[in-house]
């Protein structure tokens, strides 16, 4: 199985919307509504931000959201804060085990 | 709220084997599943396999012939071991909580992360 796919940088301004993109296949991100996506600041652990596409746990910010179209899903952060800046992660079911994309770094610029 | 501690070696040679433990405190032990899951530096993230309470087992199938997770009921712990180490091996491991409230394969909840290296 190969990672999904995320850009490897993204950027923008304080207050400004970025989207994330994560490219799987019809066996992954296209076959299952089971996409999750994960914030890691350096020298931490991986926090939880969105599971099932676009569902956020609890104490999360609503300028976090996702969407899923064919075999690619999106994450995007609204009104971009300084905190912002971190990497992303996505993951999605597969029926072998779950996957990870390669990772996007947000630079708030 | 449910907290992840783990522990273990950090260095280690080719050929030996990575032995890990987290244990869980805050509830859940037996209703959830639990992860492994590993990030080689700089690189992205990498699932190994998991578990539940009664000892339900499931692995990456690219990791599965040198894996082996348990658990221990009464300890709420459950352990990671590796077999084989090469230097590819090198990264940060962590341990996870997938809960039962959400889909599949979410982790909600991290452990504070190992570093281990694989070095002669």
């Amino acid at each position: 199985q190969s990672a999904l796919t995320q850009p490897a940088s993204v950027s923008g301004s304080p207050g400004q919307s970025i989207t994330i993109s994560c490219t799987g296949t019809s066996s992954d991100v296209g076959g299952y509504d089971y996409v999750s996506w994960y914030q890691q600041h350096p020298g931490e652990a991986p926090k939880l931000i969105l599971y099932d596409v676009n569902n956020r746990p609890s104490g999360v910010s609503n300028r976090f959201s996702g969407s899923k179209s064919g075999n690619t899903a999106s994450l995007t952060i609204s009104g971009l804060q300084a905190e912002d800046e971190a990497d992303y992660y996505c993951s999605s079911y597969t029926n072998a085990s779950p996957l990870f994309g390669g990772g996007t770094k947000l630079t708030v610029l | 709220q449910v907290q992840l501690q783990q522990w273990g070696a950090g260095l280690l040679k080719p050929s030996e084997t990575l032995s890990l433990t987290c244990a869980v405190s805050g509830g859940s032990f037996g209703t959830d599943f639990w992860s492994w899951i590993r990030q080689a530096p700089g690189k992205g993230l990498e699932w190994i396999g998991d578990i539940n309470h009664r000892g339900t087992s499931n692995y990456n199938p690219s990791l599965q012939s040198r894996v082996t997770i348990s658990v221990d009921t009464s300890k709420n712990q459950f352990s990671l071991k590796v077999t084989s180490l090469t230097a590819a091996d090198t990264a940060i491991y962590y341990c996870a909580r997938e809960p039962s409230l959400y889909g599949y394969y979410v982790f909600d909840s991290w452990g504070q992360g190992t570093l281990v290296t694989v070095s002669s």
